[in-house]
């Protein structure tokens, strides 16, 4: 059964602490990405990596990082530098950089609470 | 001006009726175009993706692309109760190194009423 999961569902973090959030996929997909969403908002992209072993800034990146030493596994770091970090994070995967490929599927997300 | 942009709501339709949602992107480059669908506490789901003028018809959805006028929309014929969610208009950035990045809009809140 292919898919993008995420752990944990939901997350809570004390102020001056790093989180990971991970995200996993078994659809083979070469590219990998990273958003937040704010309630009533849309999505902001923080990383995303085309292969393995790159990865390049979205529009949000302060305060995160991200790793990607397998092909199936992009997890994100919430570090204490990020002043706001309570919202939900969502993952997504996509085939190739081809234009029919550059569809993303997102997984279920993770919901981080600031406390 | 936002680079893309919904149409606000929240929108308000009749069941059976036909919803249309409208979003309006500024990179004149863009050259993929997705919506989805997110259910309140959900991820987004994909509902249709366009990449040529004109329109595309899946079931009960057609999705509009006009490149000239930079447009795309998406109309739900028939629209039944469980079409209400908040609706997500997403551009993929022109190539390059961008290549990959979709931008999405506000979303528009849909509530079919019976």
């Amino acid at each position: 059964d292919g898919g993008i999961t995420q752990s944990p569902k939901y997350l809570f973090r004390k102020e001056g602490q790093n989180v990971t959030l991970s995200c996993e996929q078994n659809l083979n997909h070469d590219a990998m990405y990273w958003y937040r969403q704010d309630p009533g908002q849309g999505l902001r992209l923080i990383y995303y990596s085309q292969i393995v072993n790159d990865f390049q800034k979205g529009d949000i990146a302060e305060g995160y990082s991200v790793s990607r030493e397998k092909k199936e596994s992009f997890p994100l770091t919430v570090t204490s530098a990020q002043k706001n970090p309570t919202a939900f994070y969502l993952c997504a995967s996509s085939a190739t950089g081809t234009q029919t490929g550059d569809t993303q599927y997102f997984g279920p997300g993770t919901r981080l609470t600031v406390l | 001006q936002k680079e893309v942009e919904q149409n606000s709501g929240p929108l308000s339709v009749p069941e059976g009726a036909i919803a249309s949602l409208n979003c309006t992107y500024s990179d004149r480059g863009s050259q993929s175009f997705f919506w989805y669908r997110q259910y309140s506490g959900k991820s987004p789901e994909l509902i249709m993706s366009i990449y040529s003028n004109g329109d595309k018809e899946d079931g009960r959805f057609t999705a509009q692309l006009n490149k000239a006028s930079q447009y795309v929309s998406l109309l739900i014929r028939d629209s039944q109760p469980s079409d209400s969610a908040t609706y997500l208009c997403a551009v993929n950035r022109a190539g390059g190194t961008s290549y990959g990045k979709l931008t999405f809009g506000q979303g528009t809140i849909l509530t079919v009423h019976p």
